[in-house]
Formats: C-alpha cells, structure tokens, sequence
C-alpha cells in the first residue's frame, strides 16, 4: 500500500550545525503532513505541520519544506542542540483521519 | 497546544492476565481517539481508532477481542489487552484530535507494556 518513508535512519550532527531531515511520501491525495519528536519512552511531541497548499513553513529554528512534484518532505533544524537528540517522524494525513507515520531518523548531536 | 494523558506508564504483568490501559484528553474533548503501538526502534502503527459511543475501527490484522477498546465519554478512551502473552509486550501510544478539528494529533506519553 502506500506509505511515506524516510531517506536516512540515522543522522548524526555536530552542536551548532544545521539538520536537515528528509522524508518521501507516495499518497499524492495527502493533504497535511506534521514533523513529530519522539525521546526515549515517550509519545511523539508535535514540531511542525504543513498543508499541501503551502511549500515552506517556519517555526522556531526548525523549517519544513514541501515539493509536491516530487513528493518529498524536509525538515530543517538551526543550530541543533544536544536536546535535539531524538527519532523524528514525519507523518502524513491521507485522509483527513489517522495519521500515517514514516520509519522515522534517529539523530544523534556530538558535542 | 492540547494535553492527552496516558495512564500507566508503564506496567508488568503476567502471560493470561489483562491490562487495562487509560488515555485521557484533559483540556478538551476528543470525539475520536486512536492507538498505536511501537515496537523497539520502529514506527508507530495504528491499531485502531476509537469513536465516542460507537465500537472501535480496527486495523487489518489486529485483533478486536485480544484488544478491547471502549470509548465511554468525550475525555477518556481504554485499551484492555487480555489474555496478554509476551509477544503483546511493547510500546502502546494513544492520540486525540485537537479541539480545532483540523488533522493535528496530540499524543499521550506511551505505555510501556511487559507482559512476563
């Protein structure tokens, strides 16, 4: 079936530098697509969504881009802290109901 | 942004016993609610979705008397999981929709499954 998927499993990044997360989804219905964190033991923490009608969106030093033509979604973090250290998941809402949650990128930030 | 609690934590139990698990949204009410669960280094996958006052949607595969889902009031949605073997110990994750109505899920904190 059609599901949404990440480029790379591990990322691993230097304090201070960008991050720059890459997931490929393959429903060109979906209409709204959210970035989740998720530490050690815990639930996913919402970090940025975007609508299909929308191609960039900024928050606070993170950034999520959307290329439709390519089905491909990104997401951009500024200055990574070692607090950044996590599994992201971008998740996708075909249907305006359940999400449907790629395999996810765990990032490690070095000191 | 909304607050869903999950409760317990995290809980042990033994091969043929139940669990309950509760999920709670606490600062608005979620007519749907949906569980997931994780296994180590995996994805979330969707189990079910929980409609207030009407039986639960199961997902292909999962089985919806191993877990029973009720969905009594507008703030709390329950995962029981009997008979609990090994193979059920894992990560079970609850979500509501926000008050907004919009698509965004909040997400309870997880419940650590052992069964033993």
């Amino acid at each position: 079936g059609e599901s949404v998927g990440l480029h790379l499993p591990t990322l691993s990044v230097q304090e201070g530098d960008n991050s720059i997360i890459n997931c490929a989804y393959s429903n060109s219905a979906s209409d709204y697509f959210i970035w989740y964190k998720q530490e050690s033991g815990k639930g996913p923490q919402f970090i940025i969504d975007i609508r299909s009608n929308m191609d960039k969106r900024q928050g606070q030093r993170v950034t999520v881009l959307l290329n439709k033509t390519v089905k491909h979604l990104s997401l951009q973090i500024a200055a990574t802290q070692p607090g950044d250290s996590a599994v992201y998941f971008c998740a996708e809402n075909p249907s305006g109901y359940a999400l449907n949650f790629g395999k996810g990128t765990s990032l490690l930030v070095t000191p | 942004g909304a607050v869903v609690s999950q409760h317990p934590s995290w809980v042990i139990c033994k091969s043929g016993t139940s669990v309950k698990i509760e999920c709670r949204s606490l600062d608005f009410q979620a007519t749907t609610m949906f569980w997931y669960r994780q296994f180590p280094k995996q994805s979330l996958m969707l189990m079910a979705t929980s409609n207030e006052g009407s039986k639960a949607t199961y997902e292909q595969g999962v089985e919806k008397d191993k877990f029973l889902i009720n969905h009594a009031s507008l703030t709390l949605s329950t995962l029981t999981v009997t008979s609990a073997h090994p193979e059920d110990s894992s990560f079970y994750i609850c979500s509501a929709l926000g008050g907004t109505g919009w698509a965004e899920a909040f997400f309870g904190q997880g419940t650590r499954l052992t069964v033993v």
